[in-house]
């Protein structure tokens, strides 16, 4: 059971616009920690996709974008592509465990 | 190019040890923490701890303390992770990443580990 909570899945068509949640708790997305988000193409490794307020690693296009509120943050990822199907992780740091906490994944599936 | 370039795939036997590297290049090593990251097979992410590159200090996830031990090298810009008396459930692939502002921005290619008799 990971501290950080993501739907297993998600889905949409082409062109489409999907969000994925991320609930937390107190200690960490609600103390105000930044929220981190990965692309994880199956066996490939993961990679930094968005870092702190919405903030993108050279050569992430702006159809990525994300958003928090009070415990929980969310991934919004518009016009969707064929190639953006893969795992997608968010990432943050929790104070009553001194360490950085994972999402469980979301599965992203382009129909 | 900034990357970290981990060492090859390792089938072990249970009860055995093993080191596992992490060798940055294109930044400078001692100023960054590095951190490992393990994913089970079909299993998500998970932070091991992180260790820092200029003396080695290294802090660890509660749940994974006294299971696992980081360590790097700075001389050779190198992070390890040491797992001993493998089991069965250490099968994993284990990921270092560069740690910058509580983020992972560099990933290693990763290490399969498979432990089995």
């Amino acid at each position: 059971q990971s501290v950080l909570t993501q739907p297993p899945s998600v889905s949409g068509a082409p062109g489409q616009r999907v969000t994925i949640a991320c609930t937390g708790s107190s200690p960490n997305i609600g103390a105000g920690y930044d929220v981190h988000w990965y692309i994880q193409v199956p066996g490939t490794a993961p990679k930094l996709l968005l870092y702190g307020n919405n903030s993108r690693p050279s050569g992430v296009p702006d159809r990525f974008s994300v958003s928090k509120s009070g415990t929980s943050a969310s991934l919004a990822i518009t016009g969707l592509q064929p190639e953006d199907e893969a795992d997608y992780y968010c990432q943050s740091y929790d104070t009553s465990l001194s360490g950085s906490i994972f999402g469980g994944g979301t599965r992203l599936t382009v129909l | 190019e900034v990357q970290l370039v981990q060492s090859r795939a390792e089938v072990k036997e249970p009860g055995e040890s093993l080191k596992i590297s992490c060798q940055g290049s294109a930044f400078k090593f001692s100023d960054y923490w590095i951190g490992w990251v393990r994913q089970m097979p079909g299993r998500g992410l998970e932070s091991l701890g992180i260790v820092y590159g200029g003396d080695s200090d290294a802090r660890y996830t509660p749940s994974f303390q006294g299971q696992v031990t980081i360590s790097a090298d700075k001389s050779i810009s190198t992070a390890y992770l040491q797992l001993n008396s493998l089991k069965a459930s250490d099968t994993a692939t284990y990921y270092c990443a560069r740690h910058q502002g509580n983020a992972f921005d560099i990933w290693g290619q990763g290490t399969m580990v498979t432990v089995s008799s």
